[in-house]
């Protein structure tokens, strides 16, 4: 199946610092989401982008489909950025289930 | 509803016996799934249900677990007979337009 490689698995950052996230995945894809989870375990849809470059706010993504790789740029973090980022894709041609990547663990500190 | 609700939030349960888990989606999404996550681990997916296609049962851990929707509406997931490996948070999401909105899951613990 379809492997999903997300790094750095753990990043830890001062308060106003800069970021970027990074996806790996190994087939083509028709479906790409990054999902934040809270500390609390809530999980988040941040950002559909299965291919292109988005922005919301301080967080920004861009998906490059036939690199087979996207990334998720986080500016001036915030102590409330904490939690742990998924990405998750869906084979194109394949099944809708998303297949998720183990994520990344963001710690930002005051 | 707002958003997707799940309940219990939290179920405690003996080695052994069964559990019923609930999920209510966004009204109007036609699709549901449903995963499990251990404790520092990622999302595993179990099942998926569009509408009135057969549902992806792909995911399915093995034949203890079980899950039914009706229609467009609520969903169980079904654990027969729960083991101690089933403690986990499963999540439920519906969809609309590709994008997946998670409930607050269910928090199982088998004792």
């Amino acid at each position: 199946g379809i492997q999903v490689e997300q790094s750095p698995p753990d990043l830890i950052l001062q308060e106003g610092a800069n970021s970027t996230l990074r996806c790996n995945f190994s087939d083509s894809v028709n479906n790409l989401q990054w999902f934040h989870q809270n500390p609390w375990g809530q999980l988040i849809n941040l950002f559909y982008i299965p291919s292109g470059t988005k922005q919301n706010g301080r967080l920004s993504a861009t998906t490059v489909a036939t690199e087979r790789y996207s990334l998720l740029y986080i500016s001036s973090s915030q102590t409330t950025d904490s939690g742990v980022y998924f990405c998750a894709v869906c084979i194109q041609g394949g099944s809708e289930k998303l297949v998720f990547g183990k994520g990344t663990k963001l710690t930002v500190n005051p | 509803g707002a958003g997707v609700s799940q309940s219990p939030s939290n179920k405690v349960t003996e080695k052994g016996k069964d559990v019923e888990l609930r999920c209510d989606p966004i009204s109007g999404h036609t699709a549901l799934y449903w995963y499990r996550q251990r404790l520092g681990q990622g999302l595993e997916f179990l099942i998926y249900f569009q509408g009135n296609s057969a549902p992806d049962k792909s995911g399915l851990p093995s034949d203890r677990f079980s899950a039914e929707r009706t229609g467009e509406s609520v969903s169980t997931l079904t654990i027969q007979r729960t083991q101690q490996e089933d403690s986990a948070v499963y999540l439920c999401a519906s969809t609309l337009g590709g994008i997946q909105y998670f409930g607050a899951g269910t928090r199982l613990s088998v004792l």
